[in-house]
């Protein structure tokens, strides 16, 4: 496996359940995001890991709750989310090389449907 | 606010044609403007990035023109064929705290390139 890997790719759920989308980095990065995509709508950054630490909450609502465990695993754990919140969550990963910006790598996606 | 405007949302092309998509910024903390190609069912895919002391960078067909100066920067791609009909995002980052980097999006251009 080499890139980032995102489980499961498509997620059905109701307002009640509880659910998580797992993603894991193979390519030794030490920075994680969680990125939202809806139709129409740029992509919007959510959660910022660095080193295994929350670096960036980007006023998300409570029903999603990141976990980083180590530098290769990212989860968002869901909860009595809306139908609004229905839209491609995609991970990505990146690597710090000193005083610069560099870009991300990104997973395929989980497609989330919420009934 | 939208930091990253893109234009035009869509564009049609016939194969051999050189389409061209627009960003313009506003932030000059950014210091890194990648440019990423989505696929139907797939996360963005890094295409080509420059950096704000270059004007001009080519990889391949694509080329990104940046101007500094006016705050605007486009994508290129020569002799395009019908297997470069994705949406493409341009993007703008920052450096966040420890090891992340922020990258925020403009809203996407589906280019569709005729035989």
């Amino acid at each position: 496996e080499t890139g980032v890997t995102q489980t499961p790719r498509h997620l059905v759920m109701g307002m009640t359940n509880k659910k998580s989308l797992k993603c894991e980095q193979h390519l030794g990065h030490n920075a994680m995001y969680w990125y939202k995509q809806s139709a129409k709508k740029p992509l919007e950054l959510m959660f910022v890991y660095s080193l295994e630490e929350r670096v960036e909450n980007n006023s998300v609502p409570s029903r999603f709750s990141p976990e980083c465990p180590n530098s290769s695993h990212l989860f968002l754990h869901l909860h009595t989310l809306q139908p609004e919140d229905s839209a491609l969550y995609l991970c990505a990963s990146s690597q710090d090389h000193g005083t610069a910006s560099y870009g991300y790598t990104f997973g395929s996606g989980t497609r989330l449907t919420v009934v | 606010q939208q930091q990253v405007k893109q234009s035009p949302q869509s564009l049609i092309v016939q194969k051999g044609g050189i389409p061209i998509i627009n960003c313009a910024y506003e932030n000059t903390a950014f210091d890194y403007f990648p440019w990423y190609q989505q696929f139907p069912g797939k996360g963005p895919a890094l295409l080509i990035a420059i950096r704000p002391d270059v004007s001009e960078k080519k990889e391949g067909r694509f080329t990104i023109s940046f101007n500094k100066s006016a705050k605007q920067f486009s994508l290129h791609i020569m002799d395009s064929q019908p297997g470069d009909s994705a949406t493409y995002f341009c993007a703008a980052s920052k450096r966040m705290a420890g090891t992340a980097s922020k990258l925020t999006f403009g809203t996407g251009t589906r280019l569709q390139v005729t035989l």
